[in-house]
């Protein structure tokens, strides 16, 4: 199956900037998403790459590139609200729909 | 907006009960996924469903079996549920092209 990386905890500072990597394999690659989870509740959506680049969303981004396999997800001016987990997710579109996630990254924002 | 709704947040059951969750979507995705979630181990995909009737083992199936007789409705069963059973359960769907959404999530506790 697939196996997907990224670290287990992070922690940055109010105002400041932080990226979240995570690797994955290449192959029956369609697309990586980006989820937000808060303790207790379920995850929700942030950003979903399919080409090479970065995707930008207000506060957000996110880069992909598909020959390394590799993704990341930028956070800029963090708040206090910024702290929860966020799961890297490879979608495989080959003749089913695919969802894999990683164990996801724990972030705490420190004033 | 999309609703992906599950039947309970919080349950308890005892060892060896019949367990039914449910999950109901509006959006008309004809993927369905269920997940279990537990710290340090990330999302889990335990079953998924790509039609109605039709099914796939995820990762973790042993213990548990679903459902699916109409597009809108998985089921997850847990045939005689055990304390290790216990754990937050998160049913999702996706189609081509678009991210997953998740329900709310049920947190079952096996006593």
């Amino acid at each position: 199956g697939q196996n997907i990386d990224q670290p287990t905890e992070m922690t940055a500072t109010e105002g400041a900037i932080v990226q979240i990597n995570c690797t994955y394999q290449t192959s029956g690659f369609n697309g990586l998403f980006w989820y937000q989870q808060h303790a207790g509740e379920a995850p929700t959506f942030l950003s979903y790459n399919v080409l090479d680049g970065l995707e930008e969303k207000g506060r957000f981004s996110s880069f992909l590139s598909r020959s390394k396999g590799y993704s990341y997800l930028l956070l800029k001016e963090l708040q206090m609200k910024d702290s929860a987990s966020y799961l890297c997710a490879h979608f495989s579109g080959a003749g089913s729909y695919q969802l894999t996630f990683g164990k996801g990254t724990k972030l705490s924002v420190i004033p | 907006d999309v609703k992906v709704t599950q039947s309970s947040r919080y349950l308890v059951k005892r060892t060896g009960e019949k367990v039914f969750l449910e999950c109901v979507q509006d959006m008309d995705h004809e993927n369905m996924f269920w997940y279990r979630q537990d710290p340090g181990l990330g999302l889990r995909l335990i079953y998924f469903s790509y039609d109605v009737k039709m099914k796939e083992k995820g990762d973790i199936p042993e213990g548990y079996s679903v459902s699916r007789e109409k597009k809108e409705r998985f089921s997850l069963i847990l045939e005689s549920a055990s304390t290790n059973q216990t754990s937050m359960y998160l049913c999702a769907i996706g189609t081509f092209g678009t991210e997953a959404f998740f329900g709310q999530g049920t947190r079952l506790t096996v006593v």
